[in-house]
């Protein structure tokens, strides 16, 4: 059974430092890696999305890395603002039969300060 | 498009009552969902489907009964309310066979049972 761990659990930084996130899957039979984020209250936005083959992707001040075989992800934030505050959920996507299906972890909380 | 959209927005139920949770997507996507999110538990997939007329049951699928008539609509009927399901209620979908396979989720339906 794919279990994600996602350390740490809460993270709390001042503004304009660099940080990363971190993700841990234990089967590596992949189809691809989602980082999302959650607003108080809210849905999940999606971020970015590592294809098995992929080794990284990047979109603005974000970026992913994915190393399949020893099972970790990372997300790094670059120069942080107090609006990146939220929660930050990594999940993976099995591969064959499991390839509809979402496994989560339970996401760091994120705290940016002023 | 409006992506996947999501009725009520919340909802309060006694123990007993039964109730449907609506879900539309507008892409056209092949792949339909049903998580949970409870705190501690992070996301937990309940039921989903892979295309019309075909469902099955995901991790936490007692207490929930699913359809799926169209490729638009999936909904999620709770039949005699509990209290252990007061939750955060999300519906996600996907392309079956896009490369990206990224899942889109909707804003979420926050239920509490008294």
């Amino acid at each position: 059974k794919q279990e994600v761990t996602q350390i740490p659990a809460a993270l709390s930084v001042p503004e304009g430092e660099n940080l990363v996130l971190n993700c841990s899957f234990t089967d590596s039979a992949i189809y691809n890696l989602q980082w999302f984020r959650q607003d108080p209250g809210k849905g999940l936005t999606s971020l970015l999305l590592i294809q098995s083959s992929q080794r990284e992707q990047t979109s603005g001040r974000l970026n992913a890395s994915l190393d399949k075989s020893s099972g970790r992800s990372t997300l790094y934030i670059a120069a942080s603002q107090p609006g990146d505050s939220a929660t930050y959920l990594c999940a993976v996507k099995g591969s064959g039969g499991s390839n509809y299906k979402l496994t989560f972890g339970k996401g760091t909380l994120l705290t940016v300060n002023p | 498009n409006a992506g996947v959209t999501q009725t009520p927005k919340f909802q309060v139920l006694k123990t007993g009552q039964s109730m449907t949770l609506q879900c539309a997507q507008d892409m056209n996507h092949e792949y339909m969902s049903w998580y949970r999110q409870d705190p501690g538990m992070g996301l937990r997939l309940i039921h989903y489907s892979v295309g019309a007329g075909i469902t099955d049951q995901g991790e936490v699928p007692n207490g929930y009964n699913v359809s799926r008539s169209t490729t638009e609509d999936f909904p999620l009927r709770l039949l005699s309310a509990a209290p252990s399901q007061t939750s955060v209620y999300f519906c996600a979908s996907s392309l079956r066979t896009s490369s990206r396979g990224e899942q889109f989720f909707g804003p979420g339906t926050r239920l509490t049972v008294l």
